[in-house]
């Protein structure tokens, strides 16, 4: 199964921008990257996903490294609502969350 | 949509009772998802149905986890007997299997405690 690399937990400001980096080396070439998050006491939801190209929504960004090892999670402007457990998952079948990163936004 | 709804939401119980969990997917999905989480080992898979078949129940701990899905609008995971050892969080999730990215919607969990 192809893993992720994620920091356990990050720190932003209310109104600045958070990259959330995912480190995936050994992903396919058929692996669709997901990000999925948790908030506190909730299920996770989803955020985004791609494949090769960068993806825009009206949650977050979603950049893709042209080699495909590596994607960043961007929040445009950290909200107090944003802070949760981000997870990038490979889709491989079905999903293996791992641990995620831990985002705290600071007022 | 009411979404994926799980009964109970929190469930107490002694070592060595049966546990069932509930699950009602969202309609017209077809895949459904077991999970558990923990704080020690995060969110786990332990088995998941397409079109009410298990496909894979690798993450089943032991045989103590049995799963089922009669039809297309419930599945139950049921532990007997149950441990302390079992006490998280459960999750169900569904999805509507078109494309390889199709999402995961997950529902508000079941909290076991076992004591």
């Amino acid at each position: 199964d192809a893993k992720t690399t994620q920091p356990n937990s990050m720190e932003s400001n209310e109104e600045e921008p958070v990259h959330l980096p995912c480190n995936h080396s050994t992903i396919s070439g058929t692996d669709y990257i997901h990000w999925y998050r948790q908030l506190p006491s909730q299920g996770p939801e989803y955020v985004i996903h791609g494949l090769t190209s960068n993806v825009n929504n009206r949650m977050a960004s979603l950049a893709i490294a042209e080699d495909r090892k590596s994607s960043t999670l961007i929040l445009h402007r950290a909200t107090l609502r944003d802070a949760a457990v981000y997870y990038c998952i490979l889709r491989d079948g079905q999903f293996y969350f791992g641990t995620g990163t831990s985002l705290t936004v600071i007022p | 949509d009411a979404g994926v709804i799980q009964s109970p939401r929190h469930e107490v119980t002694e070592m060595g009772q049966e546990v069932t969990l509930r699950c009602k997917p969202i309609s017209g999905h077809n895949s459904l998802f077991w999970y558990r989480q923990t704080m020690m080992r995060g969110l786990e898979l332990l088995i998941y149905f397409n079109n009410n078949v298990p496909i894979d129940d690798s993450g089943m701990p032991e045989d103590r986890f049995s799963a089922k899905m009669p039809n297309a609008s419930f599945s139950t995971l049921k532990i007997q007997p149950s441990e302390p050892r079992d006490s998280a969080v459960y999750f169900c999730a569904s999805r509507r299997d078109i494309n390889l990215y199709n999402e995961q919607f997950f529902g508000p969990g079941t909290r076991l405690t076992v004591l």
